[in-house]
């Protein structure tokens, strides 16, 4: 199974700072690779797809990059609502793997 | 709007079966598949299998060693997830996922508001 790794695990933050999370990959996947945001007690929600394509709707402060094996999620200028966790996933592969979360609370 | 809408949470006890429906709206049924992905308390997300909702295949993780059946009743619009011999360790949060390709990337969107099955004896 291919194993997916999130640094932080979490992170503390002001509103309007420049946020970058990252996801590694245990072997290369190309660009399959998507980003979730989840808000307690609410099903997670696709913000990034095939490593930097916006989903609709998402605002333009998201942001994706990366191929292979690194990948990372921007936040441009954290917003009261971007408080969440935020996940990885790889769909080059069955199983397909998901990240521990990054936690990002508010500092 | 696309939605799933899952059934309400369940109390089992270790060696039971559960059964989650997940029922969708607002698209072609047929049109996409759908995964089953599961949260344990303090646990990464765990995918589960997937069923081809068009012609009924399905793939399941060899982790969970033939204990979950993926079925469809596509006059209802509903996908069914069976956990059998359930452990305590099943303990979970379990969420339907609507699946479709982006730029060659398979991506879940939308997912059901999930249920939360307890094992306990």
């Amino acid at each position: 199974d291919i194993q997916m790794t999130q640094s932080p695990s979490s992170l503390s933050a002001s509103v309007g700072d420049r946020v970058i999370i990252t996801c590694r990959a245990s072997q290369t996947i190309s660009r399959h690779l998507n980003w979730y945001q989840q808000k307690p007690r609410k099903a997670p929600e696709l913000l990034i797809s095939a490593a930097s394509s916006l989903q609709s709707g998402v605002p333009s402060r998201f942001s994706g990059g990366g191929s292979g094996t690194e990948f990372t999620l921007t936040i441009s200028s954290l917003q009261p609502e971007d408080f969440a966790t935020y996940y990885c996933q790889q769909s080059y592969s069955a199983p397909w793997t998901f990240g521990q979360g990054t936690r990002l609370e508010i500092k | 709007q696309v939605q799933l809408v899952q059934s309400g949470a369940e109390v089992k006890k270790p060696g039971a079966s559960v059964k989650i429906s997940c029922k969708a709206s607002g698209y072609i049924f047929s049109a996409n598949a759908i995964h089953w992905v599961r949260q344990a308390p303090g646990q990464r997300f765990e995918w589960m299998g997937w069923i081809n909702v068009g012609n009924g295949n399905t793939k399941y993780s060899e982790n969970l060693q033939g204990r979950v059946t993926i079925t469809r009743d596509t006059s209802a619009s509903t996908v069914y997830m069976e956990v059998s011999s359930l452990r305590p360790e099943d303990t979970a949060v379990y969420y339907c996922a609507r699946a479709y390709m982006v730029r060659g990337s398979e991506v879940f969107d939308p997912w059901g508001q999930g249920t939360l099955v307890t094992v306990s004896s």
